[in-house]
């Protein structure tokens, strides 16, 4: 595997089931991002972690909770969401969150639709 | 608070014909100005980047922008556009540490 992957690819849930998103990077990369893609909005970005610590966290609400085990992986674990929180979260990463002119390196996305 | 704007939503063009994606930035220092491509269910790339020097960058797949700081504008551009083009078009400003500030995007059509 190259790059950044994530799984699942797509995801339909209940408002009140418990899941998790899975983002991996294969870069050597020491920053990770969560962003959410909403239809006719700019990305948002909602987490950022760099050497598996959090740095921000845009005034997300508490039903999405990131988790950095390492540099390599990103979760991000879904419980008791709202129709809106439908879109495509897409997980980036960076060489090294310090320094400026860092290129993101996106995965594919999880396409996450809440019934 | 820093800000980009694609003014157009949706550009459809022939193939073949000449493309200008517009992006328009606020920020009070140096820019460092980025655009990424999204094709149908795959993440972003990242066609080109603009950190100083030449204000004239070229990109993968055959795209240029210019930068132009009189006009707060970075558009990008490509001389012959192909089939495979079609896809959205994000434009992004970075602020500080590796934050990226996106704009709305723009959707492209190629028609044969």
């Amino acid at each position: 595997e190259t790059g950044v992957t994530q799984t699942p690819r797509h995801l339909v849930m209940g408002m009140t089931n418990k899941k998790s998103l899975k983002c991996e990077q294969h870069l050597g990369h020491n920053a990770m991002y969560w962003y959410k893609q909403s239809a006719k909005k700019p990305l948002e970005l909602m987490f950022v972690y760099s050497l598996e610590e959090r740095v921000e966290n845009n005034s997300v609400p508490s039903r999405f909770s990131p988790e950095c085990p390492n540099s390599s992986h990103l979760f991000l674990h879904l419980h008791t969401l709202q129709p809106e929180d439908s879109a495509l979260y897409l997980c980036a990463s960076s060489q090294d969150l310090k320094r400026r002119r860092g290129e993101q390196f996106f995965g594919p996305g999880t396409r996450l639709t809440v019934l | 608070a820093q800000s980009v704007t694609q003014p157009d939503i949706h550009i459809t063009v022939s193939e073949g014909a000449s493309l200008e994606l517009r992006c328009n930035y606020s920020y009070g220092a140096t820019p460092y100005l980025f655009w990424y491509v999204q094709s149908p269910g795959q993440g972003l790339q990242l066609l080109l980047k603009y950190f100083s020097g030449d204000t004239l960058v070229q990109g993968i797949k055959g795209f240029e922008a210019e930068f132009k700081r009189s006009q707060s504008s970075f558009n990008l551009r490509k001389p012959s556009v192909h089939w495979s083009d079609a896809a959205e078009y994000f434009c992004a400003v970075e602020e500080d540490t590796d934050k990226l500030i996106f704009g709305t995007g723009t959707r492209l059509q190629v028609f044969p």
